[in-house]
């Protein structure tokens, strides 16, 4: 029984198409995010919202818009995809508590190629 | 420069060798300091979680934190062949919003 899963794993796509990334938690956690692993494995979080709300926004391109029709759903939508959004994705989520150990549990990843 | 640097290896022991990984950071707010393994393939997964400065035991997993020195390891006593994966450290700072920082990775192999 998965705890983070997402869809699709696997991801080719041409330049310029929009493809979305859906990603569902089954632990009753209320913060979900969204991160980016490069092909050096560097992982860049770019999304988080807790309880459908955004909470964290780094620095990415407005083509990438997360949305959460409720807290136990977090997808990634991406516009005009480019070359340079090659990567693997990972979804995680957590409980939100400042006090709490912060242990994000992460889905298997989708691998994105833009060709 | 990143706000947190690690070695990406990889780092190739035999098996039954004590592996030491580490952290360098800059940004002294950094408080709670965690160590995920990740399989090739696969999702990181909490390995060690420690706050603030000290050791912390469990199991062949040892995590030291030094924040005087902003440098942080991870050692792994009596290493297995089934230890073979990506090591990155993350760290986060101590207000809510639970946003991790993480390393590179650092990519170990132990061999039979």
């Amino acid at each position: 029984d998965t705890a983070v899963s997402q869809t699709p794993k696997y991801l080719v796509t041409q330049m310029g198409n929009d493809k979305s990334i859906k990603c569902e938690q089954n632990l009753g956690h209320d913060t979900m995010y969204w991160y980016k692993q490069d092909s050096k494995k560097f992982l860049k979080i770019m999304f988080s919202y807790n309880n459908k709300e955004l909470i964290i926004n780094e620095t990415v391109p407005n083509r990438f818009s997360p949305k959460s029709p409720d807290k136990a759903h977090l997808n990634l939508h991406i516009n005009s995809l480019e070359l340079g959004d090659s990567a693997v994705y990972f979804c995680a989520s957590s409980p939100y508590d400042s006090r709490a150990k912060n242990i994000q549990y992460f889905g298997a990843g989708t691998r994105l190629s833009v060709l | 420069q990143k706000e947190v640097e690690q070695d990406p290896g990889p780092l190739s022991v035999p098996e039954g060798a004590i592996v030491s990984l580490n952290c360098t950071y800059s940004n002294s707010a950094f408080q709670y300091f965690m160590w995920y393994r990740q399989y090739s393939r696969k999702g990181p997964e909490l390995l060690m979680y420690t706050y603030s400065s000290g050791n912390k035991e469990d199991g062949r997993f040892t995590a030291q934190v030094d924040k005087s020195s902003k440098y942080i390891s991870l050692f792994i006593r009596d290493s297995q062949p089934s230890d073979s994966a990506t090591y990155l450290c993350a760290m986060r700072q101590g207000n809510a919003g639970n946003m991790l920082t993480f390393g590179g990775g650092t990519r170990l192999m132990v061999k039979p």
